[in-house]
C-alpha cells in the first residue's frame, strides 16, 4: 500500500510562533485530509485538500499532488492548537494515515 | 447537523471477554468507516462499507472482530474473545460517498476507549 510520511514527529513552539507540518505520500491520491486529534482523542477536519490551498482563520494547507507532497501552516500558535496532527490520503478508495505530527504549544 | 455518534465512550473488560461498539454516521452518509487507534499511533482501517456492503475489510482480525451495517445506516462493531492487545481507541467516521468532489471527507466521532485487563 501507500506510504505516509509525516514531519517533523514531535514539535515544541512558544505560543505566537509559526510552524510548518509535511505530509510525503508515495504515490498518487485521489483525497487528502489533514485532521487534529485534541488531547480528548477527538479527530477534527482541517482540511479536505487534494490539490491547491485552501485557509482557514490561522491556518492554511498546500497540496502539490504532482509531487506528492502537502504542507500545513500554523500561524500564531496558540496552546489549543496542541495536539496531534494526522495527514490521511485515499488510494484506489483506500485510506491511509500518517502516524501524526505531535505538537506542544507553551505558553 | 448532528455528528457522528458512538457508544459506549468507555468500556473496560477482562481477557476473553466480548463486547460491541455501536456507531451512527451522519444523516445521508453512504460510507462507514471503523478505525482502531492504539496509543501513540494513527488510526488503522479495520473495515469500510459502502451502504451496507464491505468495500475493505483487509485489516480486519476476522477470528474475533466482526462488524455489521445491516440497514445501511448504524453499525455494530464486536470483539468475540478480547486480547489484551486490543485494548485501544475504536473510531468511527462516515463520509457522504455518493461520488463527485467530497464524496472520500471523512468526519469522525469521540470514539470509544477500550482497556482489556
Amino acid at each position: 500500500g501507500i506510504q505516509v510520511e509525516q514531519s517533523p514527529p514531535d514539535l515544541i513552539l512558544q505560543e505566537g510562533a509559526n510552524s510548518t507540518l509535511r505530509c510525503n505520500f508515495s504515490d498518487s491520491v485521489n483525497n487528502l485530509q489533514w485532521f487534529h486529534q485534541n488531547p480528548w482523542g477527538q479527530l477534527i477536519n482541517l482540511f479536505y485538500i487534494p490539490s491547491g490551498t485552501k485557509q482557514n482563520g490561522r491556518l492554511s494547507a498546500t497540496t502539490v499532488a504532482t509531487e506528492r507532497y502537502s504542507l500545513l501552516y500554523i500561524s500564531s500558535s496558540q496552546t489549543t492548537d496542541s495536539g496531534v496532527y494526522f495527514c490521511a490520503v485515499v488510494n484506489f478508495n483506500k485510506f491511509y494515515f500518517g502516524s501524526g505530527t505531535k505538537l506542544n504549544v507553551k505558553p | 447537523e448532528a455528528g457522528v455518534a458512538q457508544s459506549p465512550r468507555y468500556k473496560i473488560i477482562e481477557k476473553r471477554q466480548s463486547v460491541a461498539f455501536w456507531c451512527n454516521p451522519i444523516s445521508g452518509h453512504a460510507t462507514l468507516y471503523w478505525y482502531q487507534q492504539i496509543l501513540g499511533q494513527g488510526p488503522k482501517l479495520l473495515i469500510q462499507f459502502q451502504n451496507n456492503g464491505v468495500v475493505d475489510d483487509s485489516q480486519l482480525p476476522k477470528d474475533r472482530f466482526s462488524a455489521e451495517r445491516l440497514k445501511g445506516v448504524d453499525s455494530t462493531l464486536k470483539i468475540q474473545p478480547a486480547k489484551l492487545e486490543d485494548s485501544a481507541v475504536y473510531l468511527c467516521a462516515s463520509s457522504p460517498g455518493a461520488g463527485g468532489r467530497g464524496q472520500y471527507e471523512q468526519y469522525f466521532g469521540p470514539g470509544t476507549r477500550l482497556t482489556v485487563t
